[in-house]
């Protein structure tokens, strides 16, 4: 099973917008509502931002958002902040033999 | 509060196993499953497989299956991750996390613990 295919990198200035894609198969992302993301910042655990493609838990910004569309996932941050710097993996149920897969990450720097 | 604290690092040689623990505590552990996930330095996350804290049943991804071991021990809420025939390519983090909901194996995972370094050298 190959990994999820996201963008190396994504960039922005102070409050913009920027969409990262993750993009997978019919077997994965196209199959189930449960792609997931997650914000890692450099030396620290992945914090999930996302849950069942569009979901925010409790404690993360509103200006986070997932959406979904075929086999391909995004997760949308609007008005971009400077604690915004960080890598982002998408990760989806991929059914019950391979079960998990995760994205290939994207950085997004803000300008 | 509801968090996972995994062990310290491990430097081990080529050919050695490792056994890394993940300690739950804030919340039921035998209601919530296991996964581990590792990555190595400067690649992405990689998922390893769960366990069912309250059955004692797993499930690999198939890279792994025959080297790796998941336990668990429900009297002290702790998980383990056992790696054996370690290569250099193992060098990574490992994570514990959880799956955010009770009784599920899939879903998202909204507890981490902090990571264990684990370095393969001779």
């Amino acid at each position: 099973q190959s990994a999820l295919t996201q963008p190396a990198s994504v960039s922005g200035s102070p409050g913009q917008s920027i969409t990262i894609s993750c993009t997978g198969t019919s077997s994965d992302v196209g199959s189930y509502n449960l792609v997931s993301w997650y914000q890692q910042h450099p030396g620290k655990a992945p914090k999930l931002m996302i849950y069942e493609g569009s979901k925010r838990p409790s404690g993360v910004s509103n200006r986070f958002s997932g959406s979904k569309s075929g086999n391909t996932a995004s997760l949308t941050i609007s008005g971009l902040q400077a604690e915004d710097e960080a890598d982002y993996y998408c990760c989806s149920y991929a059914g019950s033999s391979t079960f998990v897969v995760f994205g290939t990450g994207t950085k997004v720097t803000v300008l | 509060q509801v968090q996972l604290v995994q062990s310290g690092a491990e430097v081990k040689k080529p050919g050695a196993s490792v056994k890394v623990s993940c300690k739950a505590s804030g919340y039921t552990f035998t209601d919530y499953y296991i996964h581990w996930v590792r990555q190595a330095p400067g690649q992405g996350l990689e998922w390893m497989g769960w366990i069912n804290p309250n059955s004692g049943g797993t499930n690999y991804a198939q890279k792994f299956q025959g080297r790796v071991t998941m336990t668990r021990d429900t009297s002290i809420s702790t998980a383990y991750m056992e790696l054996s025939r370690l290569r250099s390519d193992d060098t990574a983090v490992y994570y514990c996390a959880r799956v955010k909901y009770q009784l599920l194996p899939h879903g998202a995972f909204d507890i981490w613990g902090q990571g264990t370094m684990v370095t393969v050298s001779s």
